[in-house]
């Protein structure tokens, strides 16, 4: 069956431009996770849903994050004048609720 | 605060040789603890999970984890290494409900 996939797998912006990243995950998965991976670093969590709602969002760094899941399915991570600190691989993973994550391919966004 | 550790950034051990990747948890309630394997250019891949009962839990391909309380530790193992084990190895440690926090990330190298 299909996995949880990430859009665009490679995303180049400049500093101060707004990007968004998109997460499909795998049908029927209620949870949804989103994290940022730095070089050399493991996942760093931003943030979580469960449904359509944003069970918690204490990882995300500042208010430059933003991030939906409108129908509780596909869920878009906006980040606004970007900076070149935020370059980073960040990764989508997808639960049906026991704990177990599937994770995506990632995104690497980088700031030029 | 919630931290997981894997002191080592790389291991090497001969192929056929047993194998033991670190990690080490900080004391905070009773997380769950997970082993997740990644290969280049791939998402993450669950290896095996820790929620409670026997110290000594099994995985995928041939893997298996000690959980040790006294010690706060949960090291991967396998008896046997393989070349194709050769990958980037994360632990992983779940304080909250559904939050999740990684290691830094062990490199193994297997050599034939």
């Amino acid at each position: 069956g299909a996995g949880v996939s990430q859009t665009p797998s490679n995303k180049v912006t400049e500093k101060g431009k707004y990007v968004e990243l998109r997460c499909d995950p795998i049908s029927g998965h209620t949870a949804l996770y989103w994290y940022r991976q730095s070089l050399g670093q493991g996942p760093e969590f931003l943030i979580y849903f469960q449904g359509t709602g944003a069970a918690d969002d204490s990882g995300l760094p500042n208010d430059r994050f933003f991030a939906v899941r409108p129908e509780g399915s596909v869920s878009t991570l906006k980040i606004q004048r970007t900076e070149r600190g935020d370059s980073a691989v960040y990764l989508c993973a997808s639960s049906p609720g026991e704990n177990e994550q599937f994770f995506g391919p990632g995104t690497r966004l980088t700031v030029l | 605060a919630q931290s997981v550790a894997q002191p080592e950034d790389q291991v090497n051990v001969a192929e056929g040789n047993p194998l033991t990747v670190k990690c080490t948890y900080s004391v905070s309630g009773n997380p769950y603890l997970f082993w997740y394997v990644q290969y280049p250019n791939r998402g993450l891949q669950f290896l095996l999970k820790y929620i409670t009962g026997d110290n000594l839990v099994k995985g995928s391909y041939g893997f298996e984890a000690e959980f040790n309380k006294s010690q706060t530790s949960f090291h991967l193992k396998k008896p046997s290494a393989l070349v194709s084990d050769s990958a980037l190895y994360f632990c992983a440690a779940e304080y909250n409900f559904n939050k999740f926090y990684f290691g830094s990330g062990t490199k193994l190298n297997v050599k034939p």
